[in-house]
């Protein structure tokens, strides 16, 4: 059974422009969070999603927007990049109340 | 607004020492908490998970407990070994919410 998967591993982007993170949730998860963590602190809540709706939202600007496929699938985008969302990007997928992780992406603006 | 607060910020270790590490939460109405592992640069790995009507959860040399009048919970590795080492995560779900809130992790390291 494939646990959480994320793509891309990596990414490199210029301030300002617009980025998409995609994640794909253990098998049989409906939900889907998103997490920023920056290095050296706990992950922060961008928000969550559950049969294609944004369900909680963290405290994020409206730069950070999502989307859940039918698939339960879901993606990630961040616009108007800054230098301060470098981080790395976590997806969470859950069932019950369990949250399960995946390996995130790394993503740097320059 | 839910704050989690881990002690120590590191710990190192000899291999074999048994070892506590400390999580608190502020606000003591919680659904579950939530105990990870994480590797540099990786993502996290569930540990354990209690809910907030438990007192403590085992898995393997991994104890957790949970005191949720006092805000406190703890993780208490047994006999541990150099593949313990990596930064470990406490995070609490508040009753009504859905979002975990981490606290900032220990990063531990056990010497062979």
């Amino acid at each position: 059974d494939a646990g959480v998967t994320q793509s891309p591993t990596h990414l490199i982007k210029t301030r300002g422009q617009q980025v998409t993170l995609r994640c794909s949730p253990k098998s049989g998860h409906d939900t889907v969070s998103w997490y920023q963590q920056a290095l050296g602190q706990g992950p922060q809540f961008i928000f969550q999603y559950y049969e294609e709706e944004e369900r909680q939202r963290g405290n994020f600007p409206d730069r950070f927007s999502g989307h859940q496929f039918p698939n339960y699938s879901s993606e990630l985008n961040v616009n108007a990049l800054l230098l301060g969302d470098s981080a790395l990007y976590l997806c969470a997928s859950s069932w019950g109340d369990e949250q399960y992780f995946g390996p995130g992406t790394r993503l740097t603006v320059t | 607004k839910q704050e989690v607060t881990q002690i120590p910020a590191a710990l190192s270790v000899p291999e074999g020492e048994n070892l506590v590490l400390n999580c608190s939460f502020t606000d003591s109405a919680i659904y579950n908490l939530q105990w990870f592992r994480q590797d540099p640069g990786k993502g996290l790995t569930s540990l354990l998970l209690i809910q907030s009507s438990q007192r403590e959860q085992t898995s393997g040399r991994l104890n957790a407990s949970l005191d949720k009048s006092s805000g406190r919970s703890t993780l208490y590795i047994a006999a541990s070994q150099p593949g313990d080492s990596a930064t470990y995560l406490c995070a609490v779900v508040d009753t009504g919410r859905r979002a975990l809130t981490f606290g900032s992790g220990t990063r531990l390291q056990v010497q062979p």
